[in-house]
């Protein structure tokens, strides 16, 4: 079953840091570009980062630039989302996403992750 | 930018619902995608390429348009199909979703 499973949400003070994880399964996990996506409480979409199968030079949203950081351990078919410097307006559900090239577009998403940011 | 239109749209079940997408400049439909959330839920891929049903979609939703104006329609509305639906469109970072809209239950 072609499937992404996320964990690492919590309940973080501002200024903090988080690592999130997205493990996959049931595909080949070096033939796809991984994104994180974001969507604060009663909000809509918001894109954060991709990462190459081979990890190199993924791009930011502005938001995130300089702040969080996108990786991936293809050994464990897994990705992560590095987060410093947390803001109370990164709170949010976090999703990780698939991104399919044959049809442009994300075809498997994560169950999303909480994270609040919050003194 | 993507502007989607309505911001809700109250029906009943069995109406026909059209939901809007227009991009602030000419978008190739290759790269024009609408999914679908419902509460709790990750969104999920419903039409990808403007025009082409994912895999499992119903034949009531249909996608259209080009140029900047697109459109998601929902033939008959099922108790399943009210929810939330964003656009999307990527050629370059950043990915680009629309506002969504809501579709509920009058």
């Amino acid at each position: 079953q072609v499937q992404l499973l996320q964990s690492g949400g919590d309940l973080v003070r501002p200024g903090g840091s988080l690592r999130l994880s997205c493990a996959a399964s049931g595909f080949t996990f070096t033939d796809y570009y991984i994104n994180w996506i974001r969507q604060a409480p009663g909000k809509g979409l918001e894109w954060l980062s991709f990462i190459s199968p081979s990890g190199d030079h993924p791009p930011y949203a502005d938001s995130v630039k300089g702040r969080f950081t996108i990786s991936r351990d293809n050994a464990k078919n897994s990705v992560f989302l590095h987060m410093n410097s947390l803001r109370v307006e990164d709170t949010a559900v976090y999703y990780c996403a698939r991104w399919a090239e044959a049809w442009h577009a994300f075809d498997v998403w994560g169950q999303g992750t909480m994270v609040t940011v919050s003194s | 930018v993507l502007t989607q239109s309505p911001g809700t749209l109250s029906l009943s079940p069995g109406e026909r619902a059209t939901l809007s997408c227009r991009a602030s400049q000419t978008v190739s439909s290759t790269h024009l995608t609408w999914y679908q959330q419902k509460p709790g839920l990750a969104p999920s891929l419903l039409i990808y390429g403007a025009s082409n049903r994912a895999t499992g979609i119903p034949d009531r939703f249909s996608g259209s348009g080009s140029g900047i104006d697109f459109t998601l329609t929902i033939s008959r509305l099922e108790p399943e199909d009210f929810a939330v639906y964003y656009c999307q469109y990527y050629t370059s970072v950043p990915v680009t979703f629309g506002g969504g809209t809501k579709v509920e239950i009058k």
